[in-house]
C-alpha cells in the first residue's frame, strides 16, 4: 500500500519555467514532509521540507504548499535551470518512526 | 566525518552468494537507516538503528537479511544467501538527534548490488 502517491512521473519543463510535482498522503498521522533531490549515481539529498502547521515554505527558487485539509503538498521551482535536471522525491515521516515514507518520484528534465 | 561512507559502491554477486555492504555514518549521528532503491525508483525502507540498537526492523526481510552497528565499527548489512529479486541500489542515512520534527538524514552515495 502506497502511502505517499507522487505525480507526474516525468515532467519536462523549458528553462526559466516554473516545475511543480505534487504529492498527496493518506496516513494524517504523518508530521514531516521533506523533499529530496536525487541525481543519477548519487545518493538523495535534502532540498526544503515543512511541517503541518505552515501552509507554504519557501527556500530561494523552491516552495513547497502544503494543503493539511486536502491531505496533499507540491514543490514548485521557480524560473527552472538545466542544473535542476534530477529526480525528486516527496517524502513523510510519522512522529517518532524517523524512518521516511517516499513517493515513487518525479523525472524532471530542464531544457535550454 | 562529514558524509555517509557507503563501501562497497558496486558488488556483483552469484545467485545463493552472500553480500555485505558498510556504512559509516557522519560523526555525532546517532541513528542510522538503511532503504533500498530497485530499478523504478521506488525507495523500501529495511531498518533503522539508534547508536548499536535496532530501532525499528519492520522493513527488514525476516529470512535473509541481518544488520548490525557495533560501536566503533562501520554499520553492516548482510544478505545471505542472494537472490536476483535482491539487485537493487542500497543506500545508507544517518541522523542527529534532533527534536521530532527536524529529522534531516544525510544519505551516502549507495551500494549498487547486482545479482546475477
Amino acid at each position: 500500500q502506497q502511502q505517499v502517491k507522487q505525480s507526474p512521473q516525468s515532467l519536462i519543463v523549458q528553462k526559466g519555467g516554473i516545475s511543480i510535482i505534487n504529492c498527496a498522503y493518506e496516513n494524517t498521522a504523518f508530521d514531516y514532509f521533506p523533499w529530496y533531490q536525487q541525481f543519477p549515481g548519487k545518493g538523495p539529498a535534502l532540498l526544503i521540507a515543512i511541517r503541518p502547521d505552515v501552509s507554504e515554505k519557501k527556500e530561494g527558487r523552491f516552495t513547497i504548499s502544503f494543503n493539511k485539509s486536502a491531505k496533499q503538498f507540491s514543490l514548485h521551482i521557480m524560473d527552472s535551470q538545466p542544473g535542476d535536471s534530477a529526480t525528486y522525491f516527496c517524502a513523510a515521516l510519522l512522529a517518532g518512526r524517523r524512518a521516511l515514507t517516499f513517493g515513487s518520484g518525479t523525472r524532471l528534465q530542464v531544457q535550454p | 566525518g562529514e558524509e555517509v561512507a557507503q563501501t562497497p559502491k558496486h558488488l556483483v554477486r552469484g545467485e545463493g552468494q552472500k553480500a555485505k555492504l558498510y556504512c559509516a555514518p557522519i560523526k555525532g549521528h546517532s541513528y542510522v537507516f538503511w532503504y533500498q532503491q530497485v530499478l523504478k525508483n521506488e525507495f523500501k525502507f529495511l531498518i533503522s538503528f539508534q547508536n548499536e540498537n535496532v530501532f525499528d526492523e519492520t522493513g527488514m526481510p525476516k529470512e535473509r537479511f541481518s544488520a548490525k552497528c557495533l560501536p566503533n565499527s562501520p554499520c553492516s548489512l548482510e544478505i545471505q544467501a542472494t537472490k536476483l529479486e535482491d539487485s537493487a541500489v542500497y543506500f545508507c542515512a544517518s541522523s542527529r538527534t534532533f527534536g521530532e520534527w527536524n529529522t534531516e538524514a544525510f544519505f551516502g552515495q549507495g551500494t549498487r548490488l547486482t545479482v546475477v
